[in-house]
């Protein structure tokens, strides 16, 4: 079965400093997909960054970018420029076979100003 | 519509009733998860539709949990004999099916349930 492992249960960082948030997984494919979900107060889940396994460039959004290391079965988010309103939990996630989304446990992150 | 729709949300119910959380998907969407998350834990699987297909409900933590979705759309997931560590929010997420998963889901925001 898969696994995934945040093992940073809260982190803070201050307002336009940069964060990285980490994420191991436990799988046994080779073909799967990782993400990284924000939920903010209002409890909604949103996708911040995809990426796929066979692609050897890390993805970035904007502010966000992985650090993809597949042999390590790393994953982590890192977050430039932190903003007050990237104050959320966020979750790390994979996805195999078009089944269901594997979650971890979540890092809790708060910017301060 | 535009989004994933939960409803209620919020909730407080006594022991040992039942309740029914219902979840309105993003029209269109073939695949629709229910997720549970406890206090300070992640999101666990409860299950899985997918068009037609039979469902996967090997997320489903007891036989007092049920959920259906009727005409390939609503879904309502249902609770009987509540019992307190039942207390979770409730989250449904959609999405169109196939290699389309592999983009992920949308997801509602959720439904609190208290159990007292």
């Amino acid at each position: 079965a898969q696994t995934v492992t945040q093992s940073q249960p809260e982190m803070s960082v201050q307002e336009a400093e940069t964060v990285t948030l980490s994420c191991t997984y436990d799988t046994s494919e080779s073909n799967y997909y990782l993400f990284w979900y924000k939920q903010p107060p209002s409890r909604q889940m949103i996708l911040v960054i995809r990426q796929e396994a066979y692609k050897q460039q890390n993805a970035t959004e904007n502010r966000f970018s992985v650090n993809f290391q597949k042999a390590a079965k790393s994953f982590s988010l890192k977050i430039s420029d932190s903003q007050l309103g990237d104050t959320a939990m966020y979750f790390c996630a994979f996805l195999t076979g078009f089944q269901k989304l594997v979650f971890g446990t979540g890092t809790r992150l708060l910017v301060s100003p | 519509g535009a989004g994933v729709s939960q409803s209620p949300s919020n909730k407080v119910t006594e022991k040992g009733k039942d309740v029914e959380l219902r979840c309105d998907p993003i029209s269109g969407h073939t695949a629709l998860y229910w997720y549970r998350q406890s206090l300070g834990q992640g999101l666990e699987f409860l299950i899985y539709f997918q068009g037609n297909s039979a469902p996967d409900k090997s997320g489903l933590p007891s036989d007092r949990f049920s959920a259906e979705r009727t005409g390939g759309s609503v879904s309502t997931l249902t609770i009987q004999r509540t019992q307190q560590e039942d207390s979770a929010v409730y989250l449904c997420a959609s999405s169109l099916g196939g290699t389309a998963l592999s983009y992920g889901y949308t997801f509602g925001s959720g439904t609190r349930l208290t159990v007292v």
